[in-house]
């Protein structure tokens, strides 16, 4: 079974409005953490929000919050007031706390800004 | 100079060709990680680096060489690669379990 799920391989938002992007998870580990990043056509990956799994209060970096739902398994990356830089793929990714610790990375969404 | 670097930022070599990827970070890190970025896929982590030490080989063919001298440091030695070994290859470093921060990466190309 896939670790992290996005189901979302393109959306489109209007410039100022909100979106969500979609991320499930699977573990049975009880610690573990969720990432969300975004990737420019550049290529550089950049770290955007992190949300624990013993978090009680969603994530907030700016315009980014990460709606955790915990008993659903889901961590959707949502951006208020999207911007034209906004533009980009973004990816959700976890790390669980026994075991390996490297990320495993979602498939990613495109997001695509329009005027 | 801040963050992670990668050099060169893109790469197109021969099947027979040696050439070597280098990623340098200025975080005080302490682990560091190469991953595969091909397209239509995933992210592929293929290895690990806790305190110059590799902690995991994600089952990556022995044509794929790394080498951490210091915790500042990692390179990928590449010897004859195949064609679809052609793809973005990251580096990233963490406070090992943290975010990590991914350098710019290096497009290669073999022909």
């Amino acid at each position: 079974a896939q670790k992290i799920t996005q189901t979302q391989p393109g959306m489109f938002v209007q410039e100022k409005e909100a979106v969500t992007l979609d991320c499930t998870y699977d573990t049975s580990d009880q610690s573990y953490g969720l990432f969300w990043y975004k990737q420019p056509s550049s290529g550089e990956m950049i770290f955007l929000i992190y949300q624990g799994s013993y978090d009680e209060q969603n994530a907030t970096e700016g315009r980014y919050s990460l709606n955790f739902q915990k008993a659903r398994k889901s961590a959707n990356l949502v951006i208020s007031a999207s911007q034209l830089g906004d533009s980009a793929m973004y990816f959700c990714a976890m790390r669980e706390d026994t075991g390996r610790r490297a990320l495993t990375f979602g498939s990613g969404t495109r997001l695509q800004v329009q005027p | 100079e801040t963050g992670v670097t990668q050099t060169p930022r893109h790469l197109v070599m021969g099947m027979t060709n040696k050439k070597s990827l280098k990623c340098e970070q200025h975080l005080g890190h302490n682990a560091m990680y190469w991953y595969k970025q091909s397209a239509k896929k995933p992210l592929e982590l293929m290895f690990v680096y806790n305190f110059k030490e590799q902690t995991e080989n994600n089952s990556v063919p022995s044509r794929f060489s790394p080498e951490c001298p210091n915790s500042s440091h990692l390179f990928l030695h590449l010897h004859t690669l195949q064609p679809e070994d052609s793809a973005l290859y990251l580096c990233a470093s963490s406070i090992a379990g943290s975010e990590q921060y991914f350098g710019p990466g290096t497009r290669l190309t073999v022909t």
